[in-house]
């Protein structure tokens, strides 16, 4: 069973549009995040939640927001998509904010 | 902000240990030396992390040195598959994890 899945794997979609990406951890952790990898492959945080609360925010245009039904469960949508955001994000889970981070398997968007 | 340094690229011969260096000579005495690895299309996994003394697990082994100025990540025994990019990372408990740019590690047959 897989620890940190995120939905979908593959995205393609318009400029404009709004998406989600879901993320769900079944590892009982208190603590999840979304990175987001460019076509440099710099790896960068965007968002950290510990029991559904925003912990850490980095500089992301508030196009994104994140939402946090439980622990388990940290989705990411994104309004009025541009170019830019074309990249794979991230989700990842940790036991709590002082422990390893482990990570899903990423949702590769592209913004046509 | 990635507080460490490591060599672009490395190739290693399969079935040789291979030994990733990592420069961190700014190290806090309080922050741990993490690994992570990224073979292509896949997430980040983590591989082992030591805060002064020396670990090993069943995948890789991490020495650092005395001064905690470096480390070495070391793959025992390469295989093809453990072809990836090796992530360095320095980080005190209850901080982010902030990647470089890592290390490309190609083993070759």
């Amino acid at each position: 069973d897989t620890a940190v899945s995120q939905t979908p794997k593959y995205l393609v979609t318009q400029m404009g549009n709004d998406k989600s990406i879901k993320c769900e951890q079944n590892l009982g952790h208190d603590t999840m995040y979304w990175y987001k990898q460019d076509s440099k492959k710099f790896l960068k945080i965007m968002f950290s939640y510990n029991n559904k609360e925003l912990i850490i925010n980095e500089t992301v245009p508030n196009r994104f927001s994140p939402k946090s039904p439980d622990k388990a469960h940290l989705n990411l949508h994104i309004n009025s998509l541009e170019l830019g955001d074309s990249a794979v994000y991230f989700c990842a889970s940790s036991l709590d904010l002082g422990n390893t981070i482990y990570f899903g398997e990423g949702s590769w968007l592209t913004v046509v | 902000d990635a507080k460490t340094t490591q060599p672009p690229s490395m190739d290693c011969a399969e079935g040789r240990a291979a030994n990733l260096p990592c420069n961190h000579s700014t190290i806090s005495g309080n922050e741990y030396v993490y690994w992570y690895r990224q073979i292509h299309s896949q997430g980040p996994q983590y591989i082992i992390h030591g805060l002064k003394n020396n670990e090993t697990n069943e995948m890789a082994s991490l020495i650092i040195t005395e001064d905690r100025k470096s480390s070495t990540l070391i793959l025992p025994h390469a295989t093809l598959r453990d072809t990836a990019v090796y992530y360095c990372i320095v980080r005190a408990t209850g901080n982010q994890f902030y990647f470089g740019t890592g290390t490309s590690l190609t083993v070759i047959p």
